[in-house]
C-alpha cells in the first residue's frame, strides 16, 4: 500500500523559505509513470493545486505560485520536496503531498502538514 | 485556466435524503479527467469518483458520478450519517495540472 508522508517545520518566518519533503513508502518514486504533486488548504478554505513533478523532474506550477515555487524530487531516497520562497501569512495552510493520476484522480494524499507563517 | 464552480456553497438534508452536487466549468472538459473528492474535518480529501463517473475503490455505490463537457454532477442516492462532509470536483488538464471547485458543504437539516 502506497503512503505519502509529509516533514518539516510547522513554523516559518515572513520572506523567508517554506520547505517541506514528501517520503514515499510502499512503492518506488520512479518506477512507474505517475506524477507527484503538492497540494494546500488554508484553514477553513478550499483546495490548491501549488504544482507538481515527474519522476524525471519535469515541473508544472500553478502559475499564481509559478515565481516562488520550486519542486524537485530524489529518487534516490524516494521522495520529492516543496519550497516556496518569500512566504506571507497568506501562506499559512496545511500542505498535502499527493500522486495525481490525470485519468484516475488522486487516490493517494499525505496526512498533511499545517504550516504557519508568523514571526 | 479552466475555473470550477460548485453549487449550492452548502446543502441541508436529512440522513436518507438524496442529494445533488453541481460542478460547472468554465470550459469543456474532459471526462476522463475530472474528479470528486470528500473531506472530513482533520483528514485529507478522499477520491470518491474518477473520470466523471468511475467509483474509486471501496467507494459505496450510492455515491455516483454524471456529466460532459461543463457540467457535472455528483449524486449521492441516499446520505448515511458519515456521508456529512465536504465535497470537491477537481479537473486535471493536459499538462498534470489541477484545479478544484470551491466545494459544496454537506450538512445535517
Amino acid at each position: 500500500q502506497l503512503q505519502l508522508q509529509e516533514s518539516g517545520p510547522g513554523l516559518v518566518k515572513p520572506s523567508e523559505t517554506l520547505s517541506l519533503t514528501c517520503t514515499v513508502s510502499g512503492g518506488s518514486i520512479s518506477s512507474s509513470s505517475y506524477y507527484w504533486g503538492w497540494i494546500r488548504q488554508p484553514p477553513g478554505k478550499g483546495l490548491e493545486w501549488i504544482g507538481s513533478i515527474y519522476y524525471s523532474g519535469s515541473t508544472y506550477y500553478n502559475p499564481s505560485l509559478k515565481s516562488r515555487v520550486t519542486i524537485s524530487v530524489d529518487t534516490s531516497k524516494n521522495q520529492f520536496s516543496l519550497k516556496l520562497s518569500s512566504v506571507t501569512a497568506a501562506d499559512t495552510a496545511v500542505y498535502y503531498c499527493a500522486r495525481p493520476s490525470a485519468a484516475a484522480g488522486i487516490a493517494y494524499w499525505g496526512q498533511g502538514t499545517l504550516v504557519t507563517v508568523s514571526s | 485556466e479552466i475555473v470550477l464552480t460548485q453549487s449550492p456553497g452548502t446543502l441541508s438534508l436529512s440522513p436518507g435524503e438524496r442529494a445533488t452536487l453541481s460542478c460547472r466549468a468554465s470550459q469543456s472538459v474532459s471526462s476522463s479527467y475530472l474528479a470528486w473528492y470528500q473531506q472530513k474535518p482533520g483528514q485529507a480529501p478522499r477520491l470518491l469518483i474518477y473520470g466523471a463517473s468511475s467509483r474509486a475503490t471501496g467507494i459505496p455505490d450510492r455515491f455516483s458520478g454524471s456529466g460532459s463537457g461543463t457540467d457535472f454532477t455528483l449524486t449521492i442516492s441516499r446520505l448515511e450519517p458519515e456521508d456529512f462532509a465536504v465535497y470537491y470536483c477537481q479537473q486535471y488538464g493536459s499538462s498534470p495540472r489541477g484545479t478544484f471547485g470551491q466545494g459544496t458543504k454537506v450538512e445535517i437539516k
